[in-house]
């Protein structure tokens, strides 16, 4: 099954910037979510986005889902040690969920 | 509020050995599913289910066996492990709305030798 274009792959940031990462698809999705994993442990949803260009903030984090319902973008704000995990994008259409590969975010304090 | 329960955490297998990883949710969801995550790959779907008694092929199937007899349980049955099956599995659940999103378990770290 298609995955999802998720990038970057990896992050190296310093603690305090910003972050942005986003997911492409050739494939129109009704939901767009964002998780996050941290080691040892399974995706823990973050973010999840209903509507075509509907902007969702939890606490310094940011997503969008794309207009054209193919993409969304998350952003990270003044980034901090405990960010340091993978975030994954999810596109969903009722059952059918697809998933990017990843961005391993590490943040040096 | 437990949510999605899988066990063993960790397990090392040999070649040729069957095995059963189980996974039970308390959330009352009819729908729950399988999927290993291997580096660079992302989450891959092996089997899911829609509600008791039915069960469906996701995108690698092939070498697993699932089976849904109560709504609670959803067990991952590996026939005859193999190297290529060294991975992270996943048990995953939602409610039957249609865009309502994944909860996932804590994974099984599973090595075939």
């Amino acid at each position: 099954g298609q995955q999802l274009n998720q990038s970057p792959q990896s992050m190296f940031i310093q603690e305090g910037e910003d972050v942005s990462m986003n997911c492409t698809s050739s494939s129109i999705f009704n939901t767009w979510l964002w998780y996050k994993q941290d080691p040892g442990e399974g995706p823990v949803l973050l973010i999840a986005l209903y509507k075509a260009g509907e902007l969702t903030s939890n606490g310094r984090l940011t997503a969008q889902f794309g207009i054209t319902r193919k993409d969304s973008f998350l952003n990270i704000s003044a980034s901090i040690p405990s960010d340091v995990g993978i975030y994954f994008c999810a596109g969903l259409n009722n059952n059918d969920m697809r998933f990017g590969a990843g961005t391993r975010l590490t943040v040096k304090p | 509020n437990a949510g999605v329960t899988q066990t063993p955490k960790f397990q090392v297998l040999k070649t040729g050995q069957s095995m059963t990883l189980q996974c039970a949710q308390d959330m009352n969801h009819e729908y729950m599913s399988w999927y290993r995550q291997d580096p660079g790959m992302g989450l891959r779907l092996i089997h899911y289910s829609v509600g008791a008694g039915i069960t469906d092929q996701g995108e690698v199937p092939n070498g697993y066996n699932v089976s849904r007899s109560t709504t609670e349980d959803f067990p991952l049955r590996l026939l005859s492990a193999a190297p290529s099956q060294t991975s992270v599995y996943f048990c995953a659940s939602k409610d039957d709305r249609g865009n309502s999103p994944l909860h996932f378990g804590n994974g099984t770290r599973l090595t075939v030798t």
